[in-house]
């Protein structure tokens, strides 16, 4: 199976700063199409998980321009900026390259 | 409007079988592979199946093999979750979700104790 394994963020983030988050897989995720096959989503207190980036950088619908993901092979990073109250909850990364899909265990944010 | 709405949560002794299921609309539910999410309390994200467009190809993650049984009705546009042998670790809300993650629901809530 394709471990991921996210990092921790610095919290609580200061409303208006920049906050970035780290996810590493066990395995690269190019699938023989050359996509990268790396989803992030944000799951709110009390809510369902939202999908923010796949393909390790497309926009979801309706995403902000806030978020932008970047990163190739097994190295991936979320960039959130101008971190605002609604930002506060947990950071998933995932991995659609095969199966069995698999989570990083969340990284927190926190607001200041 | 999307929406993907569960049901079927309950309280079960271990060893009992249940079964969930998830009423997609909004979309063209018989385009997406569909698959199940699973999120014991307190801890993170789990992926339990997933079932192809047809319903002719399915997935499974190694815990729940044999015991859970994902399937789909494309003409009343919902997905299942069959659950037997059931233990006390299978404790979770489950989410229905589009395998790729654009759409959820929002959980049913499976508490397996006796």
């Amino acid at each position: 199976d394709i471990v991921m394994t996210q990092g921790a963020l610095p919290n609580p983030v200061p409303s208006g700063e920049s906050a970035s988050i780290t996810c590493r897989s066990s395995k690269s995720l190019v699938y023989k199409d050359g996509k990268t096959y790396l989803n992030w989503f944000l799951q709110r207190p009390g809510q369902s998980p939202q999908l923010l980036t796949y393909w390790t950088s497309t926009r979801a619908s309706g995403v902000s321009e806030r978020f932008s993901g970047s990163g190739s092979g097994t190295y991936f990073t979320l960039k959130i900026s101008r971190v605002r109250a609604e930002d506060a909850g947990v950071y998933y990364c995932q991995q659609v390259r095969e199966y069995p899909r698999t989570f990083g265990a969340g990284t927190k944010l926190e607001l200041k | 409007e999307v929406q993907l709405v569960e049901s079927g949560g309950v309280l079960v002794q271990p060893g009992r079988s249940m079964k969930l299921s998830c009423a997609a609309s909004g979309f063209t539910f018989s385009s997406f592979p569909m698959a199940w999410v699973r999120q014991a309390p307190t801890k993170g994200l789990e992926w339990v199946a997933t079932i192809s467009t047809s319903g002719g190809s399915t997935y499974y993650r190694d815990s729940v093999k044999g015991r859970f049984t994902i399937s789909r009705d494309n003409a009343k546009s919902t997905l299942y979750l069959q659950m037997d042998s059931l233990r006390s670790e299978d404790t979770a809300t489950y989410y229905c979700t589009t395998d790729g993650g654009a759409y959820w629901g929002q959980g049913t809530l499976v508490t397996v104790s006796s």
